[in-house]
């Protein structure tokens, strides 16, 4: 089945840091990919969709300078949390859709759980 | 606006059968997925409905009413294991998914 690999699956680090976290689909191309963000005990929320060869499109009040997507090949999309604050601390999640099938499943990455001190 | 209603938690006993419903409203609908996620874990796929009906998929089934805007997912012999979040996510006119907040699922011995 569609694999989608996420990494690094946990960050510590301090405030003012940069982090980049990389979403991967491993055996299928996907033109989009979706950046999610979900607080503890809260629901997954859209923050972005990452389009290959283009610019990401993001999600209202989603500031785009603090949240760098690059979608730069067919199975590669990264997230740059930049200038982190602790108020970033959440958990990221990455999906990817296969290229063409827009009626199907999105497969999800195993998230990314980032700690800023 | 587009929105997706489901309980936010429901409990249920090993072994028994639990239905957890979900309705939406989209602008246009090209199908309803449900997913699972396990806390602190990202969301598995579970099953995906686009015509009227019940799938069924070994221990879980999913039902679609689009005239209703409603579907349910339904779990039999409900396990341990089954304790998570399920997800209720509709696919609108621009394939675009719009998620529900998702049900808490717990599951007692």
């Amino acid at each position: 089945g569609a694999v989608v690999s996420q990494h690094p699956s946990r960050v510590i680090c301090k405030s003012g840091t940069s982090v980049k976290i990389e979403c991967r689909s491993l055996d299928f191309q996907a033109t989009t990919m979706f950046w999610y963000r979900q607080f503890p005990k809260q629901s997954l929320m859209l923050m972005a969709t990452s389009n290959e060869g283009s610019k990401a499109t993001y999600e209202q009040g989603v500031e785009k300078d603090k949240f760098l997507i690059n979608h730069a090949s067919l199975t590669l999309s990264t997230l740059t949390v930049t200038s982190a604050h602790p108020e970033d601390s959440s958990f990221y999640i990455c999906s990817a859709r296969e290229a063409g099938k827009d009626n199907q499943p999105q497969h999800f990455g195993d998230g990314t759980r980032l700690s800023i001190l | 606006g587009q929105n997706i209603d489901q309980p936010t938690e429901m409990t249920a006993t090993e072994g028994a059968i639990v239905q957890i419903n979900c309705t939406y409203q989209t602008s246009g609908f090209n199908g309803l997925f449900w997913y699972q996620q396990h806390a602190g874990e990202a969301p598995t796929f579970l099953s995906y409905n686009v015509l009227d009906g019940l799938e069924e998929k070994g221990r879980f089934s999913s039902f679609l009413s689009r005239s209703k805007g409603y579907s349910y997912l339904l779990l039999k012999e409900l396990q341990m294991k089954d304790s998570a979040s399920y997800l209720c996510a509709a696919l609108d006119s621009n394939y675009q998914l719009i998620w529900g907040a998702g049900t808490k699922l717990i599951i007692k011995p």
